[in-house]
């Protein structure tokens, strides 16, 4: 059975800083990556799609990886700000479309 | 303005009671999924639904039904079955790519249910 953990838990940082975020799943037949953004009582935002086939996503100061093979995803956030504070959420795409999502690393920027 | 649609935006249910919570969409999209999210823990599938009149069971469907008659509609009803029903629920929406691939899904603004 598919599972997605994320670390860390929660981060916090100063605002300026460039920072990771760790995604890992336990079965490396997946379809696609995503990554989301959460804000406290709302839906996910779509951040970056990353097709299995596909090494890496760019979207502004994000940018994800995916290594199929080791089961790990990155999502690198340049100069962070401080309306970056959110939680990050991964999933992975089964062979339905459906997502297996990580429990979400909570990311706060200080100014 | 297109986009997905969920209502209301919180609910709360008297023991005993179903309850429907509604999703639209006007992506155009074919497939279409529930999920729970509680808190400290990930979101989970509920049901899934690919094309209209024909939805498949996900992870946790015990307690839930639901129905898809038309392509931008996919209500979620929360019997009395089940037990614990007090969470945050999710609607998404999604486009069928190239093979078994899929595309990019969507998520609506949510639903807050509270059971009294």
């Amino acid at each position: 059975k598919q599972e997605v953990t994320q670390i860390p838990a929660a981060l916090s940082v100063p605002e300026g800083e460039n920072l990771v975020l760790n995604c890992s799943f336990t079965d490396s037949a997946i379809y696609n990556l995503q990554w989301f953004r959460q804000d406290p009582g709302k839906g996910l935002t779509s951040l970056l799609l990353i097709q299995s086939s596909q090494r890496e996503q760019t979207s502004g100061r994000l940018n994800a990886s995916l290594d199929k093979s080791s089961g790990r995803s990155t999502l690198y956030i340049a100069a962070s700000q401080p309306g970056d504070s959110a939680t990050y959420l991964c999933a992975v795409s089964g062979s339905q479309g459906n997502l297996i999502f990580g429990k979400g690393t909570k990311l706060s920027v200080k100014p | 303005d297109g986009g997905i649609t969920q209502s209301p935006k919180y609910l709360f249910r008297k023991e005993g009671q179903n309850v429907t919570l509604s999703c639209e969409q006007n992506l155009n999209h074919d497939a279409m999924y529930w999920y729970r999210q509680d808190p400290g823990q990930g979101l989970r599938l509920i049901y899934y639904s690919q094309i209209v009149n024909d939805f498949q069971k996900g992870d946790i469907a015990e307690g839930y039904s639901v129905s898809r008659e038309k392509k931008e509609s996919f209500p979620l009803t929360v019997t009395s079955a089940q037990k614990n029903p007090t969470a945050f629920y999710l609607c998404a929406s999604s486009r069928p790519g190239a093979g078994y691939s899929y595309n990019e899904q969507f998520f609506g603004p949510g639903t807050r249910l509270t059971v009294l």
